[in-house]
């Protein structure tokens, strides 16, 4: 099985920074990656899949980057909308896995 | 426009059985894959099961395999999930999720809360 290591586990940040959340797979999943967003009580929403593919109504300051092991989450000008907490996931093969979360918390 | 609904979560003693349902609406059920997944109170997201759009393959996580059987009625526009053997790490926020090949993982439901104690 695939294991997704999400790191930082938890970041401080203000309006206005610029954030990156990193995901490694335990081996290649070519790009088949996709980020989520959840704030409490809802339902996580799809940000980015095929591991930079902005989905349809997502504002451009949120982007994916990377193939293979490694992949990137890049927030630039964080908005107060954007304190959340993040999760990658993998669909290159079953069980797909997602990473174990990065809190965003306003510093 | 796109809806998921999930329901028939409540609370039921370990070792019963529970069946979750997910209806859709606002797009063509039977062109999708369907996922559920799984969020354990304040804890993160766990993939539980998938099957695919015409029915024919389905797989499902380690932790819930040979205990959990995921369904659809493409007629009905809905996706099951049977969970038998029920245990108490099996307590959390159930989702069904839409995907497919061209934009995967674009649409959730609300979520259907199960909670398996004495």
């Amino acid at each position: 099985d695939i294991q997704m290591t999400q790191s930082p586990s938890s970041l401080s940040a203000s309006v206005g920074d610029r954030v990156t959340i990193t995901c490694r797979a335990s081996q290649g999943i070519s790009n088949n990656l996709v980020w989520f967003q959840q704030k409490p009580g809802q339902a996580p929403k799809s940000l980015i899949y095929a591991a930079s593919s902005l989905q349809s109504g997502v504002p451009s300051r949120f982007s994916g980057s990377g193939s293979g092991t490694d992949f990137t989450l890049t927030i630039t000008s964080l908005q107060p909308e954007d304190f959340a907490t993040y999760y990658c996931l993998q669909y290159y093969d079953y069980p797909s896995s997602f990473g174990q979360g990065t809190r965003l918390e306003i510093k | 426009q796109v809806q998921l609904v999930e329901s028939g979560g409540g609370a039921v003693q370990p070792g019963r059985s529970l069946r979750l349902s997910c209806a859709a609406s606002g797009f063509t059920f039977s062109h999708y894959a369907m996922h559920w997944v799984r969020q354990a109170p304040g804890k993160g997201l766990e993939w539980v099961a998938v099957i695919w759009s015409d029915g024919t393959n389905r797989h499902y996580s380690d932790s819930v395999k040979g205990r959990f059987t995921v369904s659809r009625d493409n007629s009905e526009n809905t996706l099951y999930l049977q969970m038998s053997s029920l245990r108490d790490e099996d307590t959390a926020v159930y989702y069904c999720a839409r995907s497919s090949s061209a934009i995967p993982w674009n649409y959730w439901g609300q979520g259907t809360l199960v909670t398996v104690s004495s």
